[in-house]
């Protein structure tokens, strides 16, 4: 069964803290993305990786960076945490011959105190 | 740049009522339309797609018609279940990079 895993359910942390949300895919794609979802907003793509080493921001990549060091794994990188920050985190991959279709994980709900 | 409008929601309906959710788009070009599902704690899934115009998209008993002329791909269904209680997100593909554009979401609540 192909699959996006992120490696945290649910978090907490403190303002000011540095965090790391890890996703890996096993389905050899090439496309890789960081979306946030809030009430009332959908999904904002945060940044977005179409090879290894290659990153692309997103349309609110402020207060994030990522790392695509392998293929299958895909992080993001919160510096400083901030309390609007606060919300869930959606990793998702894509194949370059797929037209458009995202395969996403299950989501990381981080909540900054 | 492209952009996609989805009906606000909730939408309450009860079991064996038929579903509307509407979705309109603006794009350059020839996008890809698509609907994702998200049931309670769980991750986005495909739901259905259309990749050029007049196409229909189906699947589950959900199906949405790709109109060029209207910009919209509605998501429509029959006759609804308990078990399709979810959020409902449209979304298109540009040309070029496979970057998708959602809308906000269209939370669904079927009552028994």
């Amino acid at each position: 069964d192909v699959k996006v895993t992120q490696s945290s359910r649910y978090l907490v942390k403190r303002t000011g803290e540095k965090v790391f949300l890890e996703c890996v895919q096993d389905m050899d794609h090439e496309n890789m993305f960081w979306y946030r979802q809030d009430p009332g907003l959908g999904l904002r793509l945060i940044y977005f990786s179409y090879d290894v080493k290659m990153k692309e921001k997103g349309d609110i990549p402020e207060g994030y960076s990522v790392s695509r060091e392998k293929k299958e794994r895909f992080s993001l990188i919160l510096e400083s945490a901030s309390t609007n920050q606060t919300s869930m985190y959606l990793c998702a991959s894509s194949s370059h011959t797929a037209g458009g279709e995202l395969f996403f994980g299950e989501g990381s709900r981080l909540t900054v105190l | 740049g492209n952009s996609v409008t989805q009906m606000e929601g909730p939408v309450t309906l009860s079991e064996e009522a038929f579903l509307t959710i509407n979705c309109t788009y603006t794009a350059t070009g020839y996008p890809s339309l698509f609907w994702y599902v998200q049931y309670p704690g769980e991750g986005l899934q495909l739901l259905l797609k259309a990749t050029k115009a007049d196409d229909k998209g189906s699947n589950k008993g959900f199906e949405a018609t790709y109109r060029k002329e209207t910009t919209s791909f509605h998501l429509e269904k029959g006759s609804v279940q308990v078990s399709d209680s979810a959020v409902y997100f449209c979304a298109l593909s540009g040309t070029g990079f496979q970057k998708l554009v959602f809308g906000t979401g269209t939370r669904l609540l079927v009552s028994p």
